[in-house]
């Protein structure tokens, strides 16, 4: 079985500051990880993805994130944040799993950006 | 990139009606694809997995003769959601398997359901 939890359901930050995404998986296989951002009423956009490359990836909009396997962690950063940034951010996972290549979501983080 | 398109963006029913929604992958073959429901500040449920040219896969608890999924062509998946109630009303969204630019998932923008 596979699983994904987002430590806090809403983050916020001023702008300009960095911003920190919570996420822990589990998985009993070598898994693909991903991060997904989605506006109100709107699909999901991929900001990045950790499919057994390197470690530190760097996704879109000044986005990365860093797989850590003996933490199960795959955080999301950002060094400084825009107002655009305000949005829904999930955390997903995706293994090779008796239920195929399914993949299972984060409850999600909201993140608020200030002024 | 690789792009689903889907349709309606938005749509009203009265209960007891069917509405239809539309995935397309319009750039590349998608021999599976995924029906997700997303209640009000709530993540993403996965309902079904659409299989090209055969029986949709639903997950526990889905009902099969309320969501109807076709999958006829590799390019195009249906959910249709048959008599419709008010508790049918969330938005759905749907998603392909895609190996364009390795390994991953391209969603649509989703379907806002609002059963009356």
């Amino acid at each position: 079985a596979q699983s994904v939890t987002q430590l806090d359901s809403h983050v916020s930050v001023s702008e300009g500051t960095p911003v920190l995404l919570r996420c822990n998986y589990s998985s009993s296989y070598s898994p693909s990880l991903f991060w997904y951002v989605q506006h109100p009423n709107k699909g999901l956009q991929l900001l990045l993805k950790y499919t057994s490359a390197a470690t530190l990836v760097k996704g879109i909009n000044g986005f990365e994130a860093e797989f850590k396997k003996s933490e199960t962690s795959f955080h999301l950063t950002k060094p400084s944040a825009h107002m655009s940034d305000a949005a829904e951010y999930f955390c997903a996972v995706s293994g090779s799993t008796g239920g195929g290549n399914k993949l299972t979501f984060g409850t999600g983080t909201q993140l608020k950006v200030e002024l | 990139g690789a792009v689903v398109s889907q349709h309606p963006s938005r749509v009203i029913c009265k209960s007891g009606t069917s509405v239809k929604i539309e995935c397309r992958s319009l750039d590349f073959q998608a021999t599976t694809m995924f029906w997700y429901r997303q209640f009000p500040k709530q993540s993403l449920m996965l309902m079904a997995t659409s299989n090209e040219g055969s029986k949709a896969t639903y997950e526990q608890g889905v009902e099969k003769d309320k969501f109807l999924i076709n999958h006829a062509s590799l390019t195009l998946s249906t959910l249709t959601v048959t008599s419709a109630h008010p508790e049918d009303s969330s938005f759905y969204i749907c998603s392909a398997r895609t190996d364009r630019g390795g390994y991953g998932y391209t969603f649509g923008s989703g379907t806002r359901l609002t059963v009356v």
